[in-house]
């Protein structure tokens, strides 16, 4: 069965950074994308950006752009996002979701990050 | 960038039909995906290209899209549907996938 494993929560000061992992099993790992989605407390969904497990390529929210790296691991099947300057607001759960036919047809269990001094 | 709007809240009494609206510039032309999300968990696919359903989705769960507006709807709503739900779209202009604020369900 499809699964998609997520690193433990963090917590890191303003201005640091953090690398969260999403490990995948179950299917072809090159066969789909992975997209980030991040809900801060209390509030909606918000898509982050999405990377292709085939061949790297990247697209990422606009107002995330120069703060934000995604990638890949395809040896072991895992995702990586990468978030740098964090700042009070950056304070969410962060899901990992594989993209088929443009929905996310499968979540990771969520990661809390949480920025604060 | 492209925007959906959905209603902050819907409430239904149970046994009756739930209807949540997703709003969009000529929506109608684009694939709608709908997300139920309970508190704690993360959010699981009830609804993709407009109307199909995932396996293990009850056929309670259905959708609509035309114009510029996508439709869920949940007929013979129960407790456990009390939920928030969520639209999106992919934005094919700028290569972005875009979600709904999000409509609270309350079960009466």
């Amino acid at each position: 069965q499809v699964q998609l494993v997520q690193s433990g929560a963090e917590v890191k000061k303003p201005g640091a950074s953090v690398k969260v992992s999403c490990k995948a099993s179950g299917y072809t790992f090159t066969s789909y994308g992975i997209s980030w989605v991040r809900q801060a407390p209390g509030q909606g969904l918000e898509w982050m950006g999405w990377i292709s497990a085939y061949n790297g390529n990247t697209n990422y929210a606009q107002k995330l752009q120069g703060r934000v790296t995604m990638t890949t691991d395809t040896s072991t099947s895992t995702a990586y996002m990468e978030l740098r300057s964090l700042r009070s607001d950056d304070t969410a759960v962060y899901y990992c979701a594989r993209i088929s036919g443009w929905s996310f047809d499968y979540w990771g269990q969520g990661t809390l990050v949480t920025v604060s001094s | 960038s492209y925007v959906l709007t959905q209603p902050p809240s819907v409430s239904v009494a149970p046994g009756k039909t739930a209807r949540i609206t997703c709003g969009g510039n000529n929506i109608g032309s684009k694939s709608v995906h709908w997300y139920q999300q309970k508190p704690g968990q993360a959010p699981v696919l009830v609804i993709y290209y407009d109307s199909d359903r995932p396996s293990g989705i009850p056929e309670r769960f259905s959708g609509s899209n035309s114009g510029n507006t996508a439709t869920l709807t949940i007929s013979r709503v129960e407790a456990g549907d009390e939920a928030d739900y969520y639209c999106q779209v992919w934005d094919s202009s700028s290569d972005r996938g875009v979600f709904g604020g999000g409509t609270k369900l309350t079960v009466l």
